[in-house]
């Protein structure tokens, strides 16, 4: 099956930094999503993204479907952006998402 | 905004008993999913459900597991004879088409088995 890799698994950062995390996959996908993970366990959808750049605030993202790989830009980061990052890609024949195992970001003030 | 519902929040039950995990879908989506997280671990697909059949399921849905859609609104996964190791967030999630769209996620049911 397809494979999400997700890079760094850890990011430790002062508040007001920029970060860039990044997600890997392995196959032609139909569908990728950002997820940020708040500390009650609960998944905000971030982006949608399966090609393209999109932009949210502070948040913006960027899917290189021909060279399989997405990013995901925060700047000027603030303590409530910590949590786990997630990935989510699907295959082009189906929507059953493969999640990399995230990017726990720590904000410090 | 739609959104996908899910209760309850927070489930405890007993090893060996069943439990029912309960899902309110977008309601023009035809496409329903449901996923595991086990504590410090990464989301895991677990099954879809189209046209009131499972469309794929992973090696861990096993015979334990079950899907149903009861309604035209709910979207439940059954977990029979429960096991310390089914202590998980379970997310449900549904979409509109098959493929080439979002997919919705609930906020997501903590079950812990004791």
């Amino acid at each position: 099956g397809i494979q999400v890799e997700q890079s760094p698994p850890d990011l430790i950062l002062q508040e007001g930094a920029n970060s860039t995390l990044r997600c890997n996959f392995s196959d032609s996908v139909n569908n990728l999503q950002w997820f940020h993970q708040n500390p009650w366990g609960q998944l905000i959808n971030l982006f949608y993204i399966p090609s393209g750049t999109k932009q949210n605030g502070r948040l913006s993202a960027t899917t290189v479907a021909t060279e399989r790989y997405s990013l995901l830009y925060i700047s000027s980061s603030q303590t409530t952006d910590s949590g786990v990052y997630f990935c989510a890609v699907a295959p082009y024949n189906n929507n059953d998402m493969r999640f990399g195992a995230g990017t726990r970001l720590t904000v410090k003030p | 905004e739609p959104e996908v519902t899910q209760t309850p929040s927070h489930q405890v039950t007993q090893m060996g008993q069943e439990v029912i995990l309960r899902c309110v879908p977008i309601s023009n989506h035809l496409y329903f999913y449901w996923y595991r997280q086990i504590l410090g671990q990464k989301v895991e697909f677990l099954v879809s459900f189209y046209n009131n059949e499972i469309s794929e399921k992973s090696e861990i849905f096993d015979d334990q597991f079950s899907v149903e859609r009861p309604d035209g609104s709910n979207f439940t996964l059954k977990i029979r004879s429960t096991k310390l190791e089914d202590s998980a967030m379970y997310f449900c999630a549904s979409s509109e088409f098959r493929g080439g769209t979002e997919a919705f996620f609930g906020q997501g049911t903590r079950l812990t088995v004791v």
